[in-house]
């Protein structure tokens, strides 16, 4: 089973129209983190937003802010205000603690989503 | 500069090849990681490292080989390049909870 899901290979949004990605997610480890990253046709990754497994309050950067809603196992992105700039492939990553071999955090993605931002 | 650098940014070999990935970071992150991008795959874990002399497997290492002997140092080597490894490859870093850093990419096309 996919770790990650993102169900929307491609989105269009009008400009200055609010957007909503999709985004679930599968773990059993009690302590996780869900990241969103933006990669433009330049190829960057771009971190866009961090929400922990325990964080109370959804998080919020600029116009960006992920709605978790953790029993549903989703970390949905919003983009209020959509610009053409926001127009790139988008990532949904869920952080993991790996017990076994080295040990450590690792880090997973979803298969994208483009979002085509309409003038 | 502060950051992670990958070098090269592009690279054409041809198959059979040994190839070489450089990533290097300037912030002493415990963690360092490499992907690989393909398009209908995200991005998938080749290899990670947790600190110096410690590697590990990911999702898909068959064909690669990685080592890590300074701390910002994390070079991935394609002993012998074949077709399906042509690919978009990240290397990335990371010490807490919630800040992965990634590197600009490399371009890798095998002929």
């Amino acid at each position: 089973a996919q770790k990650i899901t993102q169900t929307q290979p491609g989105m269009f949004v009008q400009e200055k129209e609010a957007v909503t990605l999709d985004c679930t997610y599968d773990t059993s480890d009690p302590s996780y983190g869900l990241f969103w990253y933006k990669q433009p046709s330049s190829g960057e990754m771009i971190f866009l937003i961090y929400q922990g497994s325990y964080d109370q309050q959804n998080a919020t950067e600029g116009r960006y802010s992920l709605n978790f809603q953790k029993a549903r196992k989703s970390a949905n992105l919003v983009i209020s205000a959509s610009q053409l700039g926001d127009s790139a492939m988008y990532f949904c990553a869920m952080r993991e603690v790996q017990y076994s071999g080295a040990g450590s955090y690792q880090l997973t993605f979803g298969k994208g989503t483009k979002l085509s931002v309409i003038p | 500069d502060a950051g992670i650098t990958q070098s090269p940014r592009y690279k054409i070999t041809e198959t059979g090849r040994q190839v070489t990935l450089m990533c290097h970071q300037t912030w002493s992150h415990s963690y360092m990681f490499w992907y690989r991008q393909d398009l209908g795959h995200g991005l998938r874990l080749i290899y990670y490292s947790a600190a110096a002399d410690i590697t590990d497997k990911g999702e898909v290492p068959d064909g690669y080989v990685v080592s890590r002997s300074k701390t910002e140092n994390f070079p991935l080597t394609l002993e012998s390049a074949t077709r399906s490894q042509t690919s978009v490859y990240f290397c990335a870093s990371s010490e807490d909870w919630a800040g992965w850093y990634f590197g600009a990419g490399t371009r890798l096309s095998v002929l």
